[in-house]
């Protein structure tokens, strides 16, 4: 049961290129999100999805896109990457049903990924 | 949309004192707020949440508090442990699993 994985963990971008960041998880849950850590900015919600097929802006979603075509992954995508796209990226997931019997709430992360766009 | 206020941004405190995170929100709707621990290099992890119909939860050295009528809720430490140095973010949402808006982190040091 490996959570919530994300690939790539480092990438090194030049100005204008593209990318994509792939999430993954194994939980069968049904929302997934998308954040940027900067210091002193906390974590910010860059997109989010309720379901398979479905995606929506989260606090900061300029430069971005996402798509959500299979329920265990959640694509983020750069189309032309800006300095101030630097950050590191989580994805989580969660779920809104009962696990066990309780709901928990919680967000499970990924590990990150660090992206630097020169 | 939600806006979710924490204070300090860096708090240092001795070894076994006690150590207060406050956080202060803006949308009415919010009814769920956890609390997020993330030691250096790692990911964030729900450490204690609450609930809207609950003014106070405790669990072994950490408790949260609820004010829902002035839009604030703190987390409390008490007899810190150099492990507990961390960055501690505060959340609100408007029901558990849904999409969570994150106050700015804290972080805590705590010297032996």
């Amino acid at each position: 049961n490996a959570g919530v994985t994300q690939t790539p963990k480092f990438r090194v971008l030049k100005t204008g290129q593209s990318m994509t960041l792939l999430c993954a998880q194994d939980m069968n849950h049904e929302y997934m999100y998308w954040y940027r850590q900067d210091p002193g900015m906390g974590l910010r919600l860059i997109h989010y999805s309720v379901g398979e097929g479905t995606t929506a802006k989260g606090e900061v979603p300029d430069g971005y896109n996402v798509s959500r075509l299979k329920k265990q992954n959640f694509l983020l995508g750069l189309e032309s990457a800006a300095p101030s796209q630097t950050s590191v990226y989580f994805c989580a997931s969660s779920t809104i049903g009962f696990l066990g019997g309780r709901n928990t709430g919680e967000l499970f992360f990924g590990e990150g990924s660090r992206l630097t766009v020169l | 949309g939600e806006n979710v206020e924490q204070h300090p941004s860096t708090l240092s405190v001795q070894e076994g004192d006690s150590a207060v995170i406050k956080c202060t929100y803006s949308d009415s709707a919010s009814n769920y707020f956890p609390w997020y621990k993330q030691e250096l290099g790692k990911r964030p992890q729900l450490i204690i949440d609450i609930r809207s119909n609950v003014g106070e939860k405790k669990d072994q050295r950490i408790a949260v508090t609820l004010n829902k009528t002035a839009k604030h809720f703190s987390l409390h430490i008490t007899e810190t442990q150099p492990e507990d140095s961390a960055v501690y973010f505060c959340a609100a949402s408007a029901l558990p699993g849904g999409k969570l808006i994150f106050g700015q982190g804290t972080e805590l040091s705590v010297k032996p």
